[in-house]
């Protein structure tokens, strides 16, 4: 079945450091998946970062980026200078595809240290 | 427009009891999804419902837990039995349909199994 693979549990970055936060994907229901990034910050629900439906293109939000890599199988979330409001659990999803339910990475929870 | 809801938004139970969790999709929404949240596993898929017909049943989750859609705006999940390692946090999330459409999460219900 399809599935997401987050590899890093916790991350920390002093603020205005670069990130990037490692996601690849296995897709066995359809070639081209929708990929997607969801963020929980403190205290809030689950909510839709960014999301890229097309091999190759990039998808970006509130300074983070992502590039959909069909090659490597990979979607990675990456921002140039993070900020202390960007502490937050980072989910990396694959999905909704034809008649299958998203999938999800384990989750990546970033803190941004002042 | 109202999010997802989700009632309770905490339930403690005893090990053995049967608990009914609820959730109202995003009105006009016709897909549904239950999840199950832990650090370890992250965003486990529970049961999926398209228009009130089930598409996807986790196949892990099958013994125990049954997800039920009432009707096109009311889902119900229920644990019977219950143990002390179902306890995390339940997420019911909808989506317009199954294509590149973003998913919207409720604030969930953390359940604890003593």
């Amino acid at each position: 079945g399809d599935s997401v693979t987050q590899t890093e549990g916790q991350v920390t970055v002093s603020e205005s450091k670069s990130l990037i936060i490692n996601c690849t994907y296995s897709a066995t229901s359809i070639a081209y998946p929708n990929l997607f990034w969801y963020v929980r910050y403190p205290g809030e629900g689950l909510q839709l970062l960014l999301k890229v439906i097309t091999a190759g293109q990039k998808g970006s939000s509130r300074g983070f980026e992502a590039t959909y890599n069909k090659e490597t199988t990979s979607f990675h979330l990456q921002k140039a200078s993070v900020q202390e409001s960007d502490s937050a659990v980072y989910y990396c999803a694959l999905g909704p595809n034809n008649n299958n339910a998203p999938r999800f990475g384990a989750g990546t929870k970033l803190t941004v240290k002042p | 427009d109202a999010g997802v809801t989700q009632t309770p938004r905490h339930e403690v139970a005893e090990k053995g009891q049967t608990i009914i969790l609820k959730c109202e999709p995003v009105s006009g929404h016709n897909d549904l999804f239950w999840y199950r949240q832990t650090k370890i596993q992250g965003l486990e898929l529970l049961s999926y419902f398209r228009s009130k017909s089930l598409m996807e049943d986790g196949g892990a989750f099958k013994d125990r837990f049954k997800a039920e859609m009432l009707n096109s705006s009311f889902s119900t999940l229920k644990i019977q039995p219950t143990e002390p390692k179902d306890s995390a946090v339940y997420l019911c999330a909808s989506s317009l349909d199954s294509s590149n459409t973003e998913v919207f999460f409720g604030k969930g219900t953390r359940l604890t199994v003593v």
